[in-house]
């Protein structure tokens, strides 16, 4: 079981819809991260949380907007997707110590994008 | 520049073999190595990581890999692969001063009964 949960775990969306992804993780981790997957890839990174505030941005278009409520989650609001966009989302949380420390990973949202 | 090369994109074994998935790394410093597996439709587990110190590191499921500085390797072994094992494995580096990890381009194994 993983302790980074994801939902959904499954999302179907028209190009026109608004839709949101959650994370969430109870391990105390102030870190947190949004990956996008495409078959057979390793996870390109999208952004990534410092203590709630955004740190990094890939030059993510505006489409995906994150958002860090607090500590313990982490949403990815969708909007007017292409389907180039379809993918696993996945969500990560690591610890910050001045070190890498590891990266716990969700099972991910898989999106389809109609 | 900081990368990850693993040089194998599918490996096949029989079950019972051993396994040695390569991975070489690119990096100014010592390295942060991590070593995660994924199974279909799952997000990535970490099977073990290095920091500093001895440089064999065991991991989870059985999973060893042996950090070679000379050799800018840190490849992971299994004395004897189990079905299960089955799955995409992919080294990575934690890039320097930032919080992001760089992967490899992931090496897919297969077992064969």
């Amino acid at each position: 079981d993983t302790e980074v949960t994801q939902t959904p775990k499954h999302l179907v969306m028209g190009m026109t819809n608004k839709k949101s992804l959650k994370c969430e993780q109870h391990m105390g981790h102030r870190a947190m991260y949004w990956y996008k997957q495409k078959a057979k890839k390793p996870p390109e990174l999208m952004f990534v949380y410092s203590y709630e505030k955004l740190s990094i941005n890939e030059s993510v278009p505006s489409r995906f907007s994150p958002e860090c409520p607090n500590s313990s989650l982490l949403n990815l609001h969708l909007h007017a997707l292409q389907p180039e966009d379809s993918a696993l989302y996945l969500c990560a949380s690591s610890q910050i110590d001045g070190r890498h420390q590891p990266q716990h990973f969700g099972d991910g949202t898989r999106l389809s994008i109609l | 520049a900081q990368s990850v090369t693993q040089p194998d994109i599918h490996i096949t074994v029989s079950e019972g073999a051993s396994l040695e998935l390569r991975c070489n790394y690119s990096y100014g410093a010592t390295p942060y190595l991590f070593w995660y597996v994924q199974s279909p439709g799952q997000g990535l587990q970490l099977l073990l990581k290095y920091f500093s110190g001895d440089t064999l590191v065991q991991g989870i499921k059985g999973f060893e890999a042996e950090f070679k500085r000379s050799q800018s390797s840190f490849n992971l072994r299994k004395p004897s692969v189990h079905w299960s094992d089955a799955a995409e494995y992919f080294c990575a580096v934690g890039a320097k001063n930032t919080d992001k990890l760089i992967f490899g381009t992931g090496t897919r194994l297969q077992v064969f009964p």
